[in-house]
């Protein structure tokens, strides 16, 4: 099973600002995913992660409010720009490995956008 | 376009029941299917993964069950207890490395 961990582990920002999301995997992974969650509700994938190459968005999500990094196979980092009131939310980064591909999640970082 | 349906959104049970959660997804042609946990304001925790050429899964109290013709999954758990009480979200995956689609899922309240 993989490991990963989430920098911050929550933050609360103000409106036009950006934060960087820091993820890290403890093995070499090939893909890492971005989700979100926004409050009361189920998951939802903003983007995926390659290493050498962009990342690819999800319908309704944009490289320019979500920039992506992922500079080796265990690290990747995602921004949330200009944020507002509407960015509240439960982002997470996950990763998987394997025969089966079981996927793992981090912890998860808490944004409230005042 | 996958989706994923979870029944109940809600359960709560008194302690020591078994009790099944339900999953089902429009599209067949899955590669596999895992069950995870969240605890409030937390990350998720996988539980069990089914894959496509699988009937169940069992991990100590807790048993997933897939009929991929018809597009369903079961989670079972024996003699609840309030530790259980968390919300069971279910999500498939189409192909190997691919995304997953979730479910909205479902809240468990175990009382004591």
């Amino acid at each position: 099973s993989a490991v990963i961990s989430q920098k911050p582990s929550r933050d609360i920002c103000q409106r036009g600002t950006s934060l960087t999301i820091q993820c890290q995997v403890d093995s070499q992974v090939t893909m890492m995913f971005w989700y979100r969650q926004q409050p009361g509700q189920s998951l939802t994938l903003i983007a995926t992660a390659n290493q050498g190459s962009e990342a690819t968005y999800e319908s309704g999500f944009v490289i320019d409010k979500f920039p992506i990094s992922r500079p080796n196979l265990t690290f990747s980092t995602l921004t949330v720009s200009n944020m507002s009131p509407e960015d509240s939310s439960i982002y997470l980064c996950s990763a998987g490995g394997g025969i089966d591909y079981e996927q793992y999640f981090g912890p998860g970082t808490r944004l409230t956008v005042t | 376009k996958q989706e994923v349906t979870q029944i109940p959104a809600a359960l709560s049970v008194p302690e020591g029941e078994n009790l099944v959660l339900n999953c089902s997804f429009t599209d067949s042609a899955i590669y596999n299917l895992q069950w995870f946990r969240q605890d409030p304001g937390k990350g998720l925790t996988s539980l069990l993964l089914i894959q496509s050429s699988q009937r169940e899964q069992t991990s100590g109290r807790l048993n997933a069950s897939l009929d991929k013709s018809s597009g369903r999954s079961t989670l079972y758990i024996a003699a609840s207890q309030p530790g259980d009480s968390a919300t069971y979200l279910c999500a498939v995956s189409e192909e190997y490395g691919n995304k997953l689609v979730f479910g909205a899922g479902t809240i468990l309240r175990v009382k004591s």
